[in-house]
């Protein structure tokens, strides 16, 4: 099956600063790339996604970029906010297949 | 719209005992999900549904049983619980295998 692996686990940045999640995926066939936020006992929620056909998607201030040759996908969110601390999870999806998650990446803004 | 309701919140249960997760979801998608979160591990699938009528294991499925009762209803029961299996267990939906997971709000499971 499908293996996900991310990076970093934990990442502290100074409010203001931008913050960058890489994900890794092994499998080709693999065409749906969610990111979910899930702040402190709170359910996961699906915060940005990207498709295979698209190379890099913005909503706002988070961006997702899609290497489909290398295999990796990677979450970007510039002008941090403390509000934006929480744990991000990526995930990658084989159609008409399950959710593989990645193991998560903690980010804590400074104030 | 509710979306996926789970129930219940908190549990805590002794070595051996039995129980059932309920999980209901009001957005008439095909596929459902069960997940356990533990630290450091990320989202470990325990069993899905991808259909009313199917059920297939996923990462973690030792341990526990899944029942579809129908489209909307998707249970997870552990027969005879242990400590390992203290965890904060989430039910999922999504409109087919593959599209986008939508999560309930988490149960929290302590077994003493």
């Amino acid at each position: 099956g499908e293996n996900v692996e991310q990076h970093p686990s934990t990442l502290s940045v100074q409010e203001g600063d931008s913050a960058v999640i890489k994900c890794t995926y092994s499998d080709s066939a693999s065409n749906y790339f969610p990111w979910y936020k899930q702040e402190l006992g709170k359910r996961p929620q699906l915060i940005i996604d990207i498709r295979s056909n698209v190379g890099e998607k913005k909503d706002q201030r988070i961006a997702v970029t899609l290497n489909k040759t290398a295999k990796h996908f990677s979450l970007h969110i510039t002008e941090t906010q403390p509000e934006d601390s929480a744990v991000y999870f990526c995930a990658a999806s084989i159609p008409g297949n399950q959710f593989y998650f990645g193991t998560g990446t903690s980010l804590t803004v400074i104030p | 719209n509710a979306g996926v309701t789970q129930t219940p919140k908190f549990q805590v249960l002794k070595t051996g005992q039995s129980m059932t997760l309920q999980c209901a979801q009001d957005m008439n998608h095909n596929s459902m999900y069960w997940y356990r979160q533990d630290p450091g591990m990320g989202l470990r699938l325990i069993y899905y549904s991808a259909s009313e009528g199917t059920t297939d294991k996923g990462e973690v499925p030792n341990g526990y049983n899944v029942s579809r009762l129908n489209k909307r209803e998707f249970s997870l029961r552990l027969e005879s619980a242990a400590p390992s299996q203290t965890s904060v267990y989430f039910c999922a939906s999504s409109k087919k295998p593959g599209n986008t997971i939508y999560f309930g709000e988490g149960s929290w499971l302590t077994v003493v």
